[in-house]
């Protein structure tokens, strides 16, 4: 079955600061990447999301991630981070071994942006 | 995207009493999934809501305790039975097409005392 790691359970930021938040899949198959972001009393929303083509993705609020295939990473990053930047973020992965749709979460990361 | 409602957004039950939770979405979707969220944790799947057939479980979740109903394909329900503290959860929907992201409802609190 497939798996999903996120490393940093807890990050806090200054305002400014660069982020990267790791992600690690274990699927050796075709797969479509995602972030998703919960803000403080707020629900589940897309940040980007990977299915095919570039490596490279743009997401919304100057997010982006990369996909790197020979590592099984999806790691998120933003060049700097703001006070409304406070969230949960989670990585999930879909993989073609489930005709589904069935998305499995990593266990997220708290971030906390100083300002 | 796809707007998703649920109903209710939070509720605080009492022991060995149940709760349906329904879960709107503004749009036709082929697929639909409830997801289990309890503090400080990530989502868990709870099942698949086949519209039309009974809905797919995921390990360690049976139709007995979060029977799912699917009429149509905009609208789902899970109801959480015989509750016990353990159920305090959140609970969530979403949707999504064939092969194409999920969105997700904001979310039922539930409090079981």
């Amino acid at each position: 079955a497939q798996s999903v790691s996120q490393h940093n359970h807890h990050v806090i930021l200054s305002e400014a600061a660069s982020l990267e938040l790791g992600c690690n899949y274990s699927y050796g198959g075709t797969v479509n990447l995602f972030w998703y972001v919960q803000y403080p009393g707020q629900h589940l929303q897309l940040l980007l999301k990977y299915f095919s083509g570039d490596p490279l993705v743009k997401g919304i609020k100057g997010f982006e991630a990369e996909f790197i295939k020979s590592k099984f990473s999806f790691n998120l990053r933003k060049p700097s981070v703001q006070w409304s930047d406070t969230a949960e973020y989670f990585c999930a992965v879909m993989s073609d071994n489930n005709a589904g749709n069935m998305l499995t979460f990593g266990g997220g990361t708290r971030l906390m942006v100083k300002p | 995207s796809a707007v998703i409602s649920q109903k209710p957004s939070r509720d605080i039950c009492q022991r060995g009493t149940s709760l349906t939770i329904q879960c709107q979405v503004d749009s036709q979707v082929t697929m639909m999934f409830w997801y289990r969220q309890q503090p400080g944790q990530s989502l868990t799947l709870i099942a698949t809501a086949n519209q039309g057939s009974e809905a797919t479980y995921e390990s360690g979740f049976v139709i007995d305790k979060f029977p799912i109903s699917r009429p149509n394909l905009t609208f789902s329900t899970l109801t959480v039975s015989n509750m016990s503290p353990e159920d305090s959860s959140i609970y969530l929907c979403s949707g999504a097409e064939q092969g194409y992201e999920q969105y997700f409802g904001p979310g039922t609190r539930l409090t079981v005392t």
